[in-house]
């Protein structure tokens, strides 16, 4: 069946840098657009990144734009986020989510997620 | 951006109700809309897509439905599995936006 593992979050100070991962298994990765998608504490679902499951295109949320980062290797069926320069905002479970369809070189909607990761960002 | 008002934000129902949770969009979708359900603790599911499609093994008293700018999930006579939060999602442009939710709750 189809899982998705995130792991590298923790408790980093505002400035810092980290980067998430999301181990894919149970599917053909390779073929699949993946996203992230982050929830603050107490608070509902904001979209943050998706690439194209070729890795020849991506987007960001306005809010994490030249901050954030979202990689893959297919080799590997891993999907990153990069992210620097924290802040405080920014602090929330991380989720990796897959697209529904393959081969679609736009998002689709989010058939499979992950269990997410908790990222805090504080002094 | 486009945005999303779900109503209500916070509901209290019974099992076996009818419910109706409601997603406004600031400007045409035309079907491009989905609703997931949250309990808490877990992530996100994928409930409707294409504003009336029930994913597979999703229970048949979910369905949605869109007139215009507004999208509908109704939920036939509530299961007590059925107490969550509820959010809408556009993927007609980028960036790709969620409503603030809607919290089903026991009365």
């Amino acid at each position: 069946q189809v899982q998705l593992v995130e792991s590298g979050g923790g408790v980093v100070q505002p400035g810092w840098s980290l980067r998430l991962s999301c181990a894919a298994s149970g599917f053909t990765f390779s073929t699949f657009g993946m996203h992230w998608v982050r929830q603050a504490p107490g608070k509902g679902l904001e979209w943050v990144a998706f690439i194209r499951y070729d890795g020849s295109n991506d987007y960001y949320a306005d809010s994490v734009k030249g901050r954030f980062t979202i990689s893959r290797d297919n080799s590997k069926d891993m999907l990153y986020l990069q992210v620097n320069t924290l802040r405080a905002e920014d602090t929330a479970v991380y989720y990796c989510a897959r697209d529904r369809l393959p081969h679609t070189g736009y998002p689709q909607y989010f058939q499979h997620w992950g269990q997410g990761i908790l990222v805090t960002v504080s002094s | 951006d486009i945005q999303l008002t779900q109503s209500p934000s916070f509901l209290s129902a019974s099992v076996g109700d009818r419910v109706t949770i409601t997603c406004r969009a600031s400007q045409g979708i035309t079907s491009y809309l989905a609703w997931y359900q949250q309990r808490p603790g877990n992530a996100p599911k994928l409930l409707i897509y294409a504003a009336s499609i029930l994913q597979s093994g999703v229970p048949s008293r979910f369905s949605g439905s869109a007139s215009g700018t507004e999208f509908t999930l109704t939920i036939t006579s509530l299961q007590p599995e059925d107490f969550a939060t509820y959010y809408c999602q556009q993927l007609k442009t980028i960036p790709l936006t969620f409503g603030g939710g809607s919290k089903v709750e026991i009365k």
